[in-house]
């Protein structure tokens, strides 16, 4: 247990559909990341989130939207997805961003499968 | 652009032995570098933190090295278990600039007992 959970574990879902991405930590940090880990292929960065500001959005397609209502939770809102966006995605938090230092504390992840 | 480069044939070693992973990094000087213990279908857990003046971390059975000039670090285990059979990640920060990591593809490892 990391402390940081995300739901669904799994999930499938058609091109057209809409669907959402949750992610909560539980352990007091201001920073939170989105990450996609595709088959073969290193983890890329796609959103950090800093006291609830968001400091990158590493040119993701606008068919990801993220969101940070507070501190603990943070969303991946998906639409219109293509096959090849079928990955895990992984959340992570960390204590904070601008020290630089902070290990990440990563979720389980949402597998991702687009028909 | 920054590169960093993880030995992407599985490393298989026997119980007991040392395993040693590489970590080369190309087009920038990272402060530190991380590493990460990765098992299949989970996410990745933190292990050891170093910082570029350090040379030599240790944790347990584990043990990092940075070296500034080779741009590379290594990792081992020492008196390897088939527990640590896993990908092992690093990770420098991408662009010094807060705590966004870049990560390398990682190197499984397989300790057959």
């Amino acid at each position: 247990e990391t402390g940081v959970t995300q739901t669904p574990r799994h999930l499938v879902m058609g091109m057209t559909n809409k669907k959402s991405l949750k992610c909560e930590q539980h352990l007091g940090h201001n920073a939170m990341y989105w990450y996609k880990q595709s088959a073969k292929k290193p983890l890329e960065l796609m959103f950090v989130y800093s006291l609830e500001e968001r400091v990158e959005n590493n040119s993701v397609p606008s068919r990801f939207s993220p969101e940070c209502p507070n501190s603990s939770h943070l969303f991946l809102h998906l639409h219109t997805l293509q096959p090849e966006d079928s990955a895990l995605y992984l959340c992570a938090s960390s204590q904070e961003f601008d020290s630089g230092t902070g290990e990440l504390f990563f979720g389980e992840g949402s597998r991702l499968t687009v028909l | 652009s920054q590169k960093i480069e993880q030995n992407s044939e599985a490393l298989n070693i026997q119980e007991g032995k040392t395993a040693t992973l590489t970590c080369n990094y190309t087009n920038y000087s990272p402060a530190y570098l991380q590493w990460y213990r990765q098992d299949p279908g989970r996410g990745p857990v933190f292990l050891l933190l170093i910082r570029e003046n350090e040379k030599e971390k240790r944790k347990e059975r584990l043990k990092v090295t940075f070296d500034t000039t080779l741009k590379q670090s290594l990792f081992h285990i020492t008196a390897s278990q088939p527990a640590d059979s896993a990908t092992y990640l690093c990770a420098p920060p991408n662009n010094n600039a807060g705590n966004m990591l870049t990560f390398g593809g990682g190197t499984r490892l397989m300790v057959k007992p």
